[in-house]
């Protein structure tokens, strides 16, 4: 089973208009991380935002806000005022806290989506 | 920036070969983790390596190996390299801690064709 889904191949928005990129996720471990990452074309991964599974409020980063909805399994991230430059591929990953009482750091991610803003 | 690198930019090696793909980690960083990015696909998990011993590893063969060095630098072997090896190669830093990792930082990857 898909531990992360990414279920929007591609998306486009209307510069300065916000978008909703769609993440849900699948886990037995009570204690988890949800990421999102932006990757441009040249392919550096860049870190957007975090989200603990035990923070009781939705993160936020600048522009960057993430919609956790805990018991629907979704973690959607939120980008307020497109611009340009937010043209790439969007990554949603998990980190589970625990693997067989060893806790170690390996992210999960999803098939990614393609957001290209519109002038 | 994040401050991890990543050399060499770009490689090209023939079916066989052995190639072997180097990381330099965020200052204050103890912890590297290596991913495989196929085109058009999310990164898979390799390995992590936490304080110069491998603490996890991901679905790939022996022939994938690794190292951490004291300065929390690393390097990723890959022997008798395969078509299918071809990809993106990510290391990625973060602090590792008693109770859990930090957010990885990436760097710029490294393009391996295999011919």
């Amino acid at each position: 089973a898909q531990k992360i889904t990414q279920t929007q191949p591609g998306m486009f928005v209307q510069e300065k208009e916000a978008v909703t990129l769609d993440c849900t996720y699948d886990t037995s471990d009570p204690s988890y991380g949800l990421f999102w990452y932006k990757q441009p074309s040249s392919g550096e991964m860049i870190f957007l935002i975090y989200q603990g599974s035990y923070d009781q409020q939705n993160a936020t980063e600048g522009r960057y806000s993430l919609n956790f909805q805990k018991a629907r399994k979704s973690a959607n991230l939120v980008i307020s005022a497109s611009q340009l430059g937010d043209s790439a591929m969007y990554f949603c990953a998990m980190r589970e806290g625990h693997k067989g009482g060893t806790s170690y750091g390996k992210l999960t991610f999803g098939q990614g989506t393609i957001l290209t803003v519109h002038p | 920036e994040t401050g991890v690198t990543q050399s060499p930019t770009h490689l090209i090696k023939t079916r066989g070969q052995q190639v072997t793909l180097r990381c330099s980690s965020q200052s204050g960083h103890n912890t590297v983790s290596w991913y495989q990015q196929a085109l058009g696909q999310g990164p898979q998990f390799i390995f992590q390596y936490y304080r110069e011993e491998e603490n996890g590893r991901g679905n790939f063969p022996p022939r994938f190996s690794g190292l951490q060095f004291p300065n929390y630098s690393s390097e990723l072997n890959v022997n008798a390299l395969e078509l299918d090896d071809s990809a993106l190669y990510l290391c990625a830093s973060s602090l590792g801690l008693a109770g859990g990792f930090g957010t990885q930082y990436f760097g710029p990857g490294t393009r391996l064709l295999v011919l």
